[in-house]
């Protein structure tokens, strides 16, 4: 059984350009969960997505926005890219969310804003 | 006060030893717990969870939750070097989302 994929895998973006990663789920898993993580901060969530609807959101800025679709693959986009904003972006599924049920991540986006 | 909180570490255990993390919460409507375990430069991997009261046994590991005292811990027994990483605690809010601590760096020595 294929893992959270996520591609890719290395970034490398100039201040002020936006930027897509994408997020292809377990199969069958309906929900996915984008995270930042950054050394002091530590892993911050960006938003979850469930059959094409964000449930939730975290406290990022709007330049931060997501996007689910029909197969469950997501992506996140950022734009006006910030130095702040280089971190490692890590997606997780679940079949329905975090609730009692196991939730696995991707191998995550590392991306470096110069 | 933060959501979830983990001693940072280092925390270092002997080769076969037990090692042991905890992990205390504010929110007493969380229901489930998790523990993940991030090698540097990795991404997290599941351990496992856990939302009842009492023990609940992996392999080596153990977790163990006391909603009443608001903390959830992780027992590793017979540690092994290749234990040697960052273990991430989280508790839900909701069922969309998960709220991490820190982490404690845990460093197994031969």
């Amino acid at each position: 059984k294929a893992g959270v994929t996520q591609t890719p895998r290395y970034l490398i973006k100039t201040r002020g350009q936006q930027v897509t990663l994408s997020c292809s789920p377990i199969s069958g898993h309906r929900s996915v969960s984008w995270y930042q993580q950054t050394p002091g901060q530590g892993l911050q969530f960006l938003f979850e997505y469930f059959s094409e609807t964000q449930r939730n959101k975290g406290n990022f800025p709007g330049r931060f926005s997501g996007r689910q679709f029909s197969n469950s693959r997501s992506e996140m986009n950022v734009s006006t890219l910030e130095l702040g904003d280089s971190a490692l972006y890590l997606c997780a599924s679940s079949q329905q969310g975090w609730m009692n049920t196991e939730a696995f991540f991707g191998q995550g986006t590392r991306l470096t804003v110069v | 006060q933060k959501e979830v909180e983990q001693n940072s570490g280092p925390l270092s255990v002997p080769e076969g030893a037990i090692a042991s993390l905890n992990c205390t919460y504010s929110d007493r409507g969380s229901q489930s717990f998790f523990w993940y375990r991030q090698y540097s430069g990795k991404s997290p991997e599941l351990i496992m969870f856990i939302y009842s009261n009492g023990d609940k046994e992996d392999g080596r590991f153990t977790a163990q939750l006391n909603k009443a005292s608001q903390y959830v811990s992780l027992l590793i027994r017979d540690s092994q070097p290749s234990d040697s990483a960052t273990y991430l605690c989280a508790r839900t809010q909701g069922a969309q989302k998960l709220v991490f601590g820190q982490g404690t760096r845990l460093t197994i020595n031969p």
